[in-house]
Parts: C-alpha cells; sequence; structure tokens
C-alpha cells in the first residue's frame, strides 16, 4: 500500500534562518507532488506541484523553492525565512487527476 | 484562473441536526472532489464526483454534483460529533492542479 511521510512535524525556526521540509513517498510510482500551505483555520494554498523529477511549477512567488531529485522524494525549501512563512505545510500525492493523498503535515512557526 | 468558492465558512449546529455545505466554480469540471480535515489532522479524501447530476451517498453523507458541472454539495443527515471538521471541495484545473475551496468548518454542540 501507499504511504506519504512528512518530517518534522513540528519546527520552531528564528526569522532569517534557512528551512528544508522533506516528503517522501512509498508503494507508487510517477506520482504527481504537492506541496500546500494552510494558515490557522485558514484553506489551502498550493505552492509548488511536480509530474517528474526535476519539473516544478510554482504557484505563488515568495522566497521558498521545492525540488525533486528522486521520483519519490520532494523538498520545500528556504534561504531566509520570514514571519510570514508561519503555517501547517502540507504535501501531497496523486496519480494523474484522482484524489490527492495527504501527509501528515509540518507545524512550522517562525519567531 | 479557475476559482472555487465554499460557502458557509462556518456553520455551528445541534448534534442531530442536519448540515449543508454548497461549492460553486467559475469553470466547469472535470470532476469534483470532497475531503474532510479533522481538527489538528490532515485532509482526507472523501469522494469523486465526475458525471453531470451525479448523486452518490455514503452513509449520512450526500454528495451531488450540478448538471453544469459547476456546483456541487455535501449534505450531511442528523449529524454526529464525530462530523466535526473542515470540509474541503476541490476541482482540477488541467491535469495536475487542483483546485481547493476556502473550507466549511462544522462545529457540532453536542
Amino acid at each position: 500500500s501507499q504511504t506519504i511521510h512528512q518530517w518534522p512535524a513540528t519546527l520552531v525556526q528564528p526569522v532569517g534562518s534557512p528551512l528544508s521540509l522533506e516528503c517522501t513517498v512509498e508503494g507508487t510510482s510517477n506520482p504527481n507532488l504537492y506541496w500546500y500551505r494552510q494558515a490557522a483555520g485558514r484553506g489551502l494554498q498550493l505552492l509548488f506541484y511536480s509530474v517528474g523529477i526535476g519539473q516544478i511549477s510554482s504557484e505563488v512567488p515568495q522566497n521558498l523553492s521545492a525540488s525533486r531529485p528522486q521520483d519519490r522524494q520532494f523538498i520545500l525549501s528556504s534561504k531566509k525565512l520570514l514571519l510570514s512563512d508561519s503555517g501547517f505545510y502540507l504535501c501531497a500525492w496523486s496519480v494523474w487527476n484522482n484524489e490527492q493523498f495527504f501527509g501528515p503535515g509540518t507545524r512550522l512557526t517562525v519567531l | 484562473g479557475q476559482q472555487v468558492m465554499q460557502i458557509p465558512q462556518y456553520q455551528h449546529v445541534q448534534e442531530g441536526e442536519d448540515f449543508t455545505t454548497y461549492c460553486n466554480s467559475s469553470t466547469t469540471l472535470s470532476n469534483i472532489q470532497w475531503y474532510k480535515q479533522r481538527p489538528g489532522g490532515h485532509p482526507v479524501f472523501l469522494i469523486q464526483l465526475v458525471k453531470s447530476g451525479e448523486v452518490k451517498k455514503q452513509k449520512r453523507l450526500t454528495f451531488q454534483f450540478g448538471e453544469a458541472k459547476k456546483n456541487s454539495s455535501l449534505h450531511i443527515t442528523a449529524t454526529q460529533t464525530t462530523d466535526v471538521g473542515t470540509y474541503f471541495c476541490a476541482g482540477y484545473q488541467g491535469a495536475q492542479k487542483l483546485v481547493f475551496g476556502q473550507g466549511t468548518r462544522l462545529t457540532i454542540n453536542p
């Protein structure tokens, strides 16, 4: 069966520090991969999606970037965090335009 | 780009009352998906509707897809405390990008 992992579960970082969040998927090949951010009590904001290794589509211009070095690995990064980067970061995968399966998420607090 | 609007934003009901959330898209959708997010959790897929006018039921939940494939609804009959959470509708823009509505947060008074 398919499984999606995200880590860490929670993270507290100072403003200006770098960020690296990792997501890995097991049990499927060539999935579409997604990064979302959710502010407290709000909806899901699509940040990046990828349909293959090295292919990244950015939805929101900001100080975040994403990479897909392997088929089932998706990384979200920042060189310098802002206060506004705080939120709940969710990774998800899908096959074509079918349902998306979400990871457990990372709660990021930037102080 | 495609926009998906969802109303109401919040709904508070007494346990046993019914609940409905509505979803409207600015463009015709190839399909509509519904997700539930429990407090503190991550969104979990509930169902996908594909056909115009389609109606699907999951126990006390009834999902409808409009004839024009631009709107959808989720109705819960006789809510229970386990129904608490935020319900999202979503539709694909193109083949890869899923656009989510803002969600309807359901709270229930036991």
